[in-house]
């Protein structure tokens, strides 16, 4: 089946450095790729929508600056957070949409956690 | 706006009890709905998805869901619950119908005692 990894699980970084997680779709090719954060005990939120090949769609709130998306690739996204402050310490979740998963159906990564000092 | 409602944040249940999980929508329309499950570790897993037809879904690990148009609520259930079921649950609806903006509930962390 679907399947999409992420890298970093989990990253400890100081305050004020950039911190990139990679989102790859292994065995299909991802149109479209979703970055969400979710807070301890907290629902999932989405962040943005990236399409390979074209700039990101973020959501109301999100600062784009602050969290740079690329999807260079039918199967890699990326998600830098730049100048990380404590306050952008969370888990974050990224999605893929493709062939394989399906056109309504997201296969979902297992998370990086950010933890920033 | 358009929401997500999981009203039990923390549900525990003996194992081989049944379950039920509550999820309601606040939609007019009938919207794409999902059950998701999180464990530590790992990504979220698909359970089942309603997209139209038969409102009593089936899905993976012996879990089922059912629409209710009138409640605005797709609740999960299972018959017999197994130990391995304790985990983050995530009821999570598109509202776009376009498969592109999943609007997640706050989840429902169930534990099984043994």
């Amino acid at each position: 089946g679907a399947v999409v990894s992420q890298h970093p699980s989990w990253v400890i970084c100081k305050s004020g450095t950039s911190v990139k997680i990679e989102c790859r779709s292994l065995d299909f090719q991802a149109t479209t790729m979703f970055w969400y954060r979710q807070f301890p005990k907290q629902s999932l939120m989405l962040m943005a929508t990236s399409n390979e090949g074209s700039k990101a769609t973020y959501e109301q709130g999100v600062e784009k600056d602050k969290f740079l998306i690329n999807h260079a690739s039918l199967t890699l996204s990326t998600l830098t957070v730049t100048s990380a402050h404590p306050e952008d310490s969370s888990f974050y979740i990224c999605s893929a949409r493709g062939s394989l998963s399906g056109a309504n159906v997201l296969t979902f990564g297992a998370g990086s956690r950010l933890t920033v000092l | 706006a358009q929401s997500v409602t999981q009203p039990d944040i923390h549900i525990t249940v003996s194992e081989g009890a049944s379950l039920e999980l509550r999820c309601n929508y606040s939609y007019g329309a009938t919207p794409y709905l999902f059950w998701y499950v999180q464990s530590p570790g790992q990504g979220l897993q698909l359970l089942l998805k309603y997209f139209s037809g038969d409102t009593l879904v089936q899905g993976i690990k012996g879990f089922e869901a059912e629409f209710k148009r009138s409640q605005s609520s797709f609740n999960l259930r299972k018959p017999s619950v197994h130990w391995s079921d304790a985990a983050e649950y995530f009821c999570a609806v598109d509202f776009t119908g376009g498969g592109n903006k999943l609007t997640f509930g706050t989840g429902t962390q169930l534990k099984v005692e043994l």
